[in-house]
């Protein structure tokens, strides 16, 4: 079964636009991973945030985690038409650091 | 590094066909992950191995489907006998524990069964 779940399913904005992808897990984690899958690839790595890190930041991508709520969010500012893509939130837990995945968050930046 | 190489890119086979993916991880990666992805039901996390050893395969979907990973630098997924509803794209993706959990994916196997 998936561990986490992205929201929303499918998100439409304009070129300069903020984007925000929320992700919701079950059980408790060491780290959260925020993925992009852009159409017929495979996933590339965004960013981690582990689970005692409440912030974190990379260029235009900011990511929460709020480990309370067993929830994290994350942020694309300014966004470009190149940014049309899905987005993956994964868990790992346990002590082999099995990585499993959301349904994602389809996203189209509109130029 | 090349990164994760999986092959073949695309797969048609004809349904009750045996039919092997292969995968090699980036050198001095400890896991390597086997995915599933359709539209349906998303990304699937099949089986994973740590140091070789398949530490969970409760994402499997029956037993028509077997996984080995003989070494550090090489893994194969197998269906047989195939099905239509077996028609996914899969992904092996590798990560070095000891760094993180970031895994590093290869860029899949599209399977046809007809």
């Amino acid at each position: 079964s998936q561990q986490g779940e992205e929201d929303p399913q499918a998100l439409s904005i304009q070129e300069g636009e903020n984007a925000t992808m929320n992700c919701s897990y079950k059980t408790s984690i060491n780290n959260l991973q925020w993925y992009r899958q852009n159409s017929g690839r495979g996933l590339v790595h965004l960013i981690l945030i582990r689970s005692n890190e409440r912030e974190k930041h990379s260029g235009r991508l900011r990511v929460t985690l709020d480990t309370s709520k067993k929830s994290s969010s994350l942020l694309i500012t300014a966004s470009r038409a190149a940014d049309t893509a899905s987005y993956f939130c994964a868990t790992d837990s346990g002590g082999y650091q099995k990585v499993t995945f959301g349904i994602g968050t389809k996203l189209q930046v509109i130029p | 590094d090349a990164g994760v190489i999986q092959s073949p890119r695309h797969e048609v086979t004809e349904m009750g066909q045996e039919v092997t993916l292969r995968c090699k991880p980036i050198s001095g990666h400890n896991s390597l992950f086997w995915y599933r992805q359709t539209m349906m039901r998303g990304l699937e996390l099949l089986i994973y191995f740590n140091n070789n050893v398949p530490i969970d395969d409760s994402g499997m979907p029956e037993d028509r489907f077997s996984a080995k990973m003989p070494n550090a630098s090489f893994s194969t997924l197998k269906i047989q006998p195939s099905e239509p509803r077996d028609s996914a794209v899969y992904f092996c993706a590798s990560s070095n524990s000891a760094f993180g959990a970031e895994a590093f994916f290869g860029q899949g196997t599209r399977l046809t069964v007809v």
